[in-house]
């Protein structure tokens, strides 16, 4: 049972676009989410998480929107660059419970020159 | 302050053979978590330790066991390995495993023939 789906395994866009990633989830217990970058060969990097009582934070290019009510969220990247180009794992964990993170299976991200 | 470190990065057995994975948390992190990523099925979580004690675990069978030392080092083994234990294995670290950022190592590759 796959508790948080990223239905795209590809995505591309052109450097300067906006790219979305989506991800989607079903446990409604899930009240803190993150988003992980992650290059070949590279374990995954953290890049912007929410929490639940937001629907929206921003960290410079990167922002991510929880919509709780459609249990969905996504992550902008403005302007994308080719250097953004990596595997993108959204994540989903409950509050107050030990380190037990759910990933998505991942979207990859191609930022074309 | 140096990185997650995990040996070996690569390895290859056969079926049937067991196999030990080491990781090395960031200095001062308590908190090792394990995670299996495979292409489909993303990251998928083993277990978590923390002052060598296993706190979470995932669903995964009892071929897969870990441990964790006084110094926070963690080893996760697995006995009698199926071909479809090939996988990249990953461990995180961070500091109670409550709440803040995972620290991912590069990984170990492990290929099963």
């Amino acid at each position: 049972d796959q508790q948080v789906k990223q239905n795209s395994p590809s995505l591309s866009v052109q450097e300067g676009r906006i790219s979305i990633l989506n991800c989607d989830y079903t446990n409604s217990m899930f009240d803190y989410f993150l988003w992980y970058k992650k290059y070949p060969a590279e374990g995954p990097t953290f890049l912007i998480s929410i929490s639940s009582i937001k629907d929206k934070n921003e960290d410079g290019r990167f922002t991510v929107f929880l919509n709780k009510s459609a249990k969905h969220l996504s992550l902008h990247i403005v302007p994308s660059q080719p250097g953004d180009s990596a595997v993108y794992f959204c994540a989903a964990r409950i509050s107050g419970g030990y380190q037990k993170v759910t990933f998505g299976t991942g979207t990859k991200l191609q930022v074309i020159p | 302050k140096a990185g997650v470190t995990q040996t070996p990065r690569y390895l290859i057995k056969t079926r049937g053979q067991q196999v030990t994975l080491s990781c090395s948390p960031i200095s001062g992190h308590r908190s090792v978590s394990w995670y299996q990523q495979t292409p489909g099925q993303g990251l998928q979580f083993l277990f978590e330790y923390f002052s060598e004690t296993q706190r979470n675990k995932g669903n995964f069978p009892g071929r897969f066991s870990g441990r964790q030392f006084s110094n926070s080092r963690s080893e996760m083994n697995v006995s009698t390995l199926e071909l479809g234990d090939s996988a990249l294995y990953l461990c995180a670290s961070s500091l109670d495993g409550v709440g803040e950022t995972q620290y991912f190592g590069p990984g170990t590759r492990l290929l099963v023939l």
